[in-house]
C-alpha cells in the first residue's frame, strides 16, 4: 500500500460547480497537509497548509482534514476555467514523510470546462 | 515572495552529453531538493542538499550528481544523458527541516535527450 493515494483524474467538471479532490494516506504520524497547484509546464505552487483535522478556508478553496479516517480534501466553489490544473497532496510529521519531510500524492488532473 | 529559479526552462542534449541544470533561491534556505516529474509517476526525489557542500541521495539518484558550492545555489549534473532522463526537472528549497515546513518549487527545466 502505497504511503499516499490520490486518483491522478482526469477529473472535468463544468464551470461553477463545486469540485472535491481528495488523498487517503496511512501513515498515521502525519499531521501536516498540504495543498499544491501545478498549472501545465509550470512548478507546483503552495495553495493550501492546514495542521492536524478540521477545516481551512481560503476565498474559493476550502481544505479539509479528517484524521481518524486518514483522508484529506480540498474543495473548490464556483469553479472557473483558470482552476484547470494538476492537484497534488503533500503531508508530513514529527516521524512520518521522506528524505525531504514531505510525502507527495501523484496527483490529480482537473479540467473545469468553459 | 520566495523565488525559485531554474535558469534553464528548456533543452534539447544528444545522448552521451553532459548536462548542467541550475537553481537558485532568494530565501536563504538551508535545504534544496532536485526532484523529476514524469506522467503516472509523481514527483521523484533525486538529491537533497541541507547545507552548503553537503548533500544526501533521495529515491532515484542513479545517473545524476549534484553540487552545492554556495548556499544559495543548486546544481544537478547529468554525467552522460541517456533517453531515459527526459523529463521534467524540478528544484525546490525549503528553511532547515522540521515537522510543518512547506517546500517551495521553481519553474521546472524540460529536458529532452536525444
Amino acid at each position: 500500500q502505497k504511503e499516499v493515494e490520490q486518483d491522478p483524474g482526469p477529473l472535468s467538471v463544468p464551470e461553477g460547480a463545486i469540485v472535491s479532490l481528495n488523498c487517503t494516506y496511512s501513515n498515521s504520524a502525519f499531521q501536516y497537509f498540504m495543498w499544491y497547484r501545478q498549472y501545465s509546464r509550470k512548478g507546483p505552487e503552495l495553495l493550501m497548509y492546514t495542521y492536524s483535522s478540521g477545516n481551512k478556508e481560503d476565498g474559493r478553496f476550502t481544505a479539509q482534514v479528517d484524521k481518524s479516517s486518514k483522508y484529506i480534501s480540498l474543495f473548490i466553489r464556483d469553479s472557473q476555467p483558470s482552476d484547470s490544473a494538476t492537484y497534488l497532496c503533500a503531508m508530513s510529521g514529527y516521524s512520518g514523510g521522506g528524505a525531504d519531510g514531505l510525502t507527495f500524492g501523484k496527483g490529480t488532473h482537473l479540467i473545469i470546462q468553459p | 515572495d520566495v523565488k525559485v529559479t531554474q535558469s534553464s526552462r528548456y533543452l534539447v542534449k544528444r545522448t552521451g552529453e553532459k548536462v548542467f541544470l541550475e537553481c537558485v533561491q532568494d530565501m536563504d534556505h538551508e535545504n534544496m531538493f532536485w526532484y523529476r516529474q514524469d506522467p503516472g509517476l509523481g514527483l521523484r526525489l533525486i538529491y537533497f542538499s541541507y547545507d552548503v557542500k553537503m548533500k544526501e541521495k533521495g529515491d532515484i539518484p542513479e545517473g545524476y550528481s549534484v553540487s552545492r558550492e554556495k548556499k544559495e545555489r543548486f546544481s544537478l549534473i547529468l554525467e552522460s544523458a541517456s533517453t531515459s532522463q527526459t523529463s521534467m526537472y524540478l528544484c525546490a528549497s525549503g528553511k532547515r527541516w522540521k515537522a510543518g515546513n512547506t517546500i517551495y518549487f521553481g519553474e521546472g527545466s524540460w529536458l529532452t535527450v536525444v
